[in-house]
Parts: C-alpha cells; sequence; structure tokens
C-alpha cells in the first residue's frame, strides 16, 4: 500500500483558475516537501516544512501556498495557473529533515490549458 | 548553488549488458555533500537506491553501485548486468548542509529483451 498518497494523480485546469494538490503521508514523519518537474527540468525543491511549520520555500511565486492542516498534510494551493505551472508535483516526506531518506508519493501531473 | 548534471536522457540497454549512467555535481559547501541516487518505476513514486555519505566510499544496491568520487566530483551508476525489471528513471542527487535535496534530471533506462 503507498504509505505517501497524492490526489488526484492528473489533473487538468484552465489559464486563471485555482487548484489544489492533495498530500498525505503515513510513516509517522515530521518533513514534508514538495518538488516540482517540468519537462526536461531537473526536479526542482519548492518548500519544505517541519512539524507543520514552513522551514525553506524556493518557489518565488506567492501563487503557490502550502497548507498544512494536519502534522501528516501537505496541501498545495495553486492560484491563478499559467501554462508553464505544467508539470508533475511530487510530494514528499522524511523523519525530520535534513539529509533523512526522502520517501515520494506518486505525484500529481498538471497540465494547464 | 548546488547542482546535479545527467547528461543522458535516455539509455537503452541490452537485458544482461553493463550499465554506466553518469552524473555529476557541483556544490558550494565547504563540507562534502550526501550523494543519492533515486529510481522511479512506471506509476510509482521515487524511492532511494542508494545512499553515500563519505566521498571515497561505495553504495551497493539490488546490483547497482556508485563511488563518491570527490577528485572528479562524479557518483556514476553502475550495474553489470540489467534486467529488464530495471527499465525506470533513475535520479542522482545531493544534500549539503540544508534539508533541501537537490536532483538532476534524471535518466531513462530502457533495457530490451
Amino acid at each position: 500500500d503507498p504509505k505517501i498518497i497524492q490526489k488526484p494523480k492528473y489533473l487538468v485546469a484552465v489559464t486563471g483558475s485555482e487548484k489544489i494538490l492533495i498530500c498525505e503521508q503515513y510513516l509517522g514523519h515530521n518533513a514534508m516537501y514538495w518538488y516540482r518537474q517540468s519537462a526536461k527540468k531537473p526536479l526542482e525543491f519548492m518548500f519544505s516544512y517541519s512539524y507543520q511549520k514552513l522551514m525553506d520555500n524556493q518557489t518565488a511565486s506567492s501563487r503557490f501556498q502550502p497548507q498544512s492542516s494536519k502534522k501528516n498534510h501537505l496541501d498545495l494551493q495553486i492560484t491563478a495557473l499559467k501554462p508553464d505551472d505544467s508539470a508533475t508535483y511530487f510530494c514528499a516526506s522524511s523523519q525530520d529533515g535534513s539529509q533523512n531518506t526522502l520517501y515520494f508519493g506518486a505525484g500529481t501531473r498538471l497540465s494547464v490549458l | 548553488g548546488d547542482s546535479v548534471t545527467q547528461t543522458e536522457g535516455q539509455v537503452t540497454v541490452s537485458e544482461s549488458k553493463s550499465l554506466i549512467i553518469n552524473c555529476t555535481y557541483s556544490t558550494t559547501s565547504i563540507a562534502y555533500p550526501n550523494l543519492f541516487w533515486y529510481v522511479r518505476y512506471p506509476g510509482e513514486g521515487l524511492q532511494l537506491l542508494l545512499k553515500v555519505i563519505t566521498a571515497g566510499q561505495k553504495g551497493s544496491s539490488r546490483g547497482f553501485e556508485a563511488t563518491y568520487n570527490k577528485e572528479t566530483t562524479s557518483f556514476h551508476l553502475q550495474k553489470a548486468s540489467v534486467q529488464e525489471s530495471d527499465s525506470a528513471v533513475y535520479y542522482c542527487a545531493l544534500g549539503s548542509n540544508t534539508d533541501k535535496v537537490v536532483f538532476g534530471t534524471g535518466t531513462r533506462l530502457q533495457v530490451s529483451p
């Protein structure tokens, strides 16, 4: 059974709309992350959370907002969607951050038309 | 900042033949970084394949090996004899003194029967 659940698997959105990507982990980890991979680009770090607090934000745009309602949840809200936001978004977790092994979800593939 | 380079986007190898996937890295960290190989099988999230935290050491898992070479700043992944089940995307990654892990673009391995 997958221990990190991302929903939905595929998402199609129109330019200007808003979407929320869901992530839940059942590993008992204290740190959670979002990564993004666009076509032919590296997997890119976006955010890290530890004990539900934002630790690092490498995303320039405020259109991307993580939301942590519970320790094992880290959703990603994206507003005013643009075609350049099209990518696969991966949620990950680790025991407590800082070089520990990352565990990834299967990703949400977002296409913005 | 830190970066990881994987020069091959896709590699095709016949079953039972040897494999090498290239990875080089660059870091601004004073301390030697930790180096990782992750693998992503179709429909799944990335999972750790192997990790080496000491320069000069070799990591191995499931028949794959990688040696941390600080002189050439390389961490190439090798396997003596690949199987069809090894077909996947392989990501080289680097972790320095923050909780952010930096990934390469990934190399898709296709093993032909």
